[in-house]
């Protein structure tokens, strides 16, 4: 069975600019989630969906916004990109949804802003 | 509001030594908990978790945790490290309540390293 799929590995973009990350997850599950990872705040919660829906929301500014799609497949939106938003973005796929679902990870789209 | 706070930034230890990695939590509800490792450049793998059941979780290569309540902790070990165990370590943490609506809580991570 295929892993979650994270496109594209590497990206560099220009301040202002905007950037869009894709995650395709493990076939069956519905459950998306995103995590920036960076050396000085390490892993933080972006957003997770579920059949579409986007159910929460960690701490970061309306310029991350994301999407998932009736296929589970799902995609971030980082608008106006600043040097700080240089990260790691991992996306992990879960078959449901809940505190007990196990949550699988891509090897994740190393953003570079300069 | 859940946290997790893991002891030690870098843990050392020689082939064939056992392995300690300390993880405290805080959590406003019962809470499950994870051990995820990942390797350089690589994404992160689950080792094992722990979901109310028994409260020695074993998981993948050798590792285990315990669970324990009174103390908040999470301790991940393992009796016998090797080579291929040297990694990144995070403790996770997310709790039951509103059904895991919070998305996982990482720790800073514990990096392990093994001396030949």
């Amino acid at each position: 069975k295929a892993g979650v799929t994270q496109t594209p590995r590497y990206l560099i973009k220009t301040r202002g600019q905007q950037v869009t990350l894709s995650c395709s997850p493990i076939s069956g599950h519905r459950s998306v989630s995103w995590y920036q990872q960076t050396p000085g705040q390490g892993l933080q919660f972006l957003f997770e969906y579920f059949s579409e829906t986007q159910r929460n929301k960690g701490n970061f500014p309306g310029r991350f916004s994301g999407r998932q799609f009736s296929n589970s497949r799902s995609e971030m939106n980082v608008s106006t990109l600043e040097l700080g938003d240089s990260a790691l973005y991992l996306c992990a796929s879960s078959f449901s949804h809940g505190a007990i679902a196990e949550a699988f990870f891509g090897q994740g789209t190393r953003l570079t802003v300069v | 509001a859940q946290s997790v706070t893991q002891l030690d930034s870098h843990v050392s230890v020689s082939e064939g030594t056992p392995v300690l990695l300390r993880c405290n939590y805080s959590s406003s509800y019962s809470p499950s908990l994870f051990w995820y490792v990942q390797h350089p450049n690589k994404g992160l793998q689950l080792l094992l978790k722990y979901t109310s059941a028994a409260t020695l979780v074993k998981g993948i290569n050798g590792f285990e945790a315990e669970f324990k309540k009174s103390e908040t902790s999470f301790h991940l070990t393992k009796p016998s490290a090797h080579m291929s165990d040297a990694a990144e370590y995070f403790c996770v943490v997310r709790p039951k309540a509103r059904g895991g609506a919070d998305g996982l809580t990482f720790g800073k991570g514990t990096h392990l390293i093994i001396q030949p």
